[in-house]
């Protein structure tokens, strides 16, 4: 069965103090990965879209990377600003849906 | 801003009611998605819609319709509401619905069942 897991499920920093989000998947057929930054109660903000391993992006003090089973988004020096839920998402050869990870919630501190 | 709109922000109402969610996807989309967001099962997929046919089909409850019309916006309809219907349900559009394009979310409808 197909399947995107995120780790860790929450995560607290220090303002200024950098680390990565893992997703995980076991998808057959990968057509896309996708991560969103959602704010509570509000719509997914789209952030990068990745296509194959090795492939990386970037964004302001955000990095996604991927290999063949898993996707990385490296924050660097975050500010309080970045407190978000991070979402990863997959789209495999089956079907045009996203398939989902439960997200990461990253608060960062002042 | 993604440029998808979503009417209402907000619903109130009780079990074994009706309602009905409304969606305008970003100019030029073709493709809508409808997902649905709860505490405990994250964000699921619900129906997708292409220039107004049904392309794809998630775990929407058979109370569940929705449809897209000619000017592309979609509907999404809920019957015989129950408490667990109680959710955030967004919508999504992309240019032609196919799987490598990103999909851009809406700011979502937030549903309480009483």
């Amino acid at each position: 069965e197909d399947q995107v897991t995120q780790s860790p499920e929450a995560l607290r920093l220090q303002e200024g103090e950098s680390s990565s989000l893992n997703c995980s998947y076991t998808v057959s057929g990968l057509r896309g990965l996708f991560w969103y930054r959602q704010d509570p109660g509000k719509g997914p903000e789209f952030l990068f879209t990745l296509y194959s391993a090795g492939e990386e992006k970037e964004k302001e003090r955000l990095k996604a990377t991927l290999t063949k089973k898993e996707s990385f988004l490296h924050i660097t020096a975050p500010k309080p600003e970045d407190s978000a839920t991070y979402l990863c998402a997959c789209n495999f050869n089956a079907g045009n849906m996203l398939t989902f990870g439960g997200g990461t919630r990253l608060m960062v501190k002042p | 801003d993604s440029g998808v709109t979503q009417t209402p922000k907000h619903l109130i109402t009780a079990t074994g009611q009706r309602v009905t969610l409304r969606c305008s996807p970003r100019s030029g989309d073709l493709s809508v998605y409808w997902y649905q967001q709860s505490l405990d099962q994250g964000l699921q997929f619900l129906i997708q819609y292409y220039n107004g046919e049904e392309r794809a089909k998630g775990n929407i409850l058979e109370r569940f319709s929705a449809q897209q019309f000619p000017d592309l916006h979609s509907e999404l309809n809920l019957s015989s509401l129950e408490l667990g219907d109680s959710a955030l349900y967004f919508c999504a559009s992309s240019v032609a619905g196919g799987g490598e394009e990103t999909q851009y979310f809406g700011p979502g409808t937030r549903l309480l069942v009483l």
